[in-house]
């Protein structure tokens, strides 16, 4: 049973540009939530979708943007990177009733 | 917001147990977590507690929570080199679908 998968790894980015990250979920799992981890932090809460629509959101700007499919998967776009965004994306995925989150290895995102 | 706050450093000497703390500020929260996070790595659920138990018990692991002072412990019997890693204490069930995470307890687990 795969768990939750993300890509890519690691990702080097310029200031300005525009990054999209992926995440795949636990089998049987149909809600996805992104996190941001900052060096030497806890998780921070960017949002997280369910049924394809944005189900709650946390204190990121609307530069933070997500998308999830049909079949569960997820996207978190980030546009004009600053280098404050340098951090671990992190993907928890979890069946729509329960808040256990299962996460994901991470996306390494470093802006220059 | 909620504020979830544990120590920042713990060493213990393997085969001991180890005690890592955790307090929180939501009173409404349902659920209470463990995650465990390795170098690099992302974070492994260890344990989670119902807001209504006080105990939990799952191999080497045991988690007491102490509702009215809002204090949560994860007890590791017998530690071992391999529990090296930052465990992250974190509070859900408030708001559904968002957990609110502590900045992580870095244990140290010297042979």
């Amino acid at each position: 049973d795969a768990g939750v998968t993300q890509s890519p790894t690691h990702l080097i980015k310029t200031r300005g540009q525009q990054v999209t990250l992926r995440c795949s979920p636990k089998s049987g799992h149909d809600t996805v939530s992104w996190y941001q981890q900052a060096l030497g932090q806890g998780p921070q809460f960017i949002f997280q979708y369910y049924e394809e629509e944005e189900r709650q959101r946390g204190n990121f700007p609307d530069r933070f943007s997500g998308h999830q499919f049909p079949n569960y998967s997820s996207e978190l776009n980030v546009n004009a990177l600053l280098l404050g965004d340098s951090a671990l994306y992190l993907c928890a995925s979890s069946p729509g009733d329960t808040d256990t989150q299962y996460f994901g290895p991470g996306t390494r995102l470093t802006v220059l | 917001g909620e504020d979830v706050e544990q120590s920042l450093f713990l060493s213990v000497r393997e085969g001991d147990s180890s005690v890592i703390n955790c307090t929180y500020t939501d009173s409404s929260s349902t659920y209470l977590y463990w995650y465990k996070q390795e170098p690099g790595a992302g974070l492994q659920l260890l344990t989670y507690i119902f807001s209504n138990m006080d105990m939990k018990q799952d191999q080497r692991l045991t988690v007491l929570l102490n509702k009215k002072d809002k204090h949560l412990s994860l007890r590791i019997a017998d530690t071992q080199t391999g529990d090296s890693a930052i465990y992250f204490c974190a509070e859900g069930g408030s708001t559904l679908g968002r957990l609110y995470f502590g900045r992580g307890t870095q244990l140290t687990v010297w042979p």
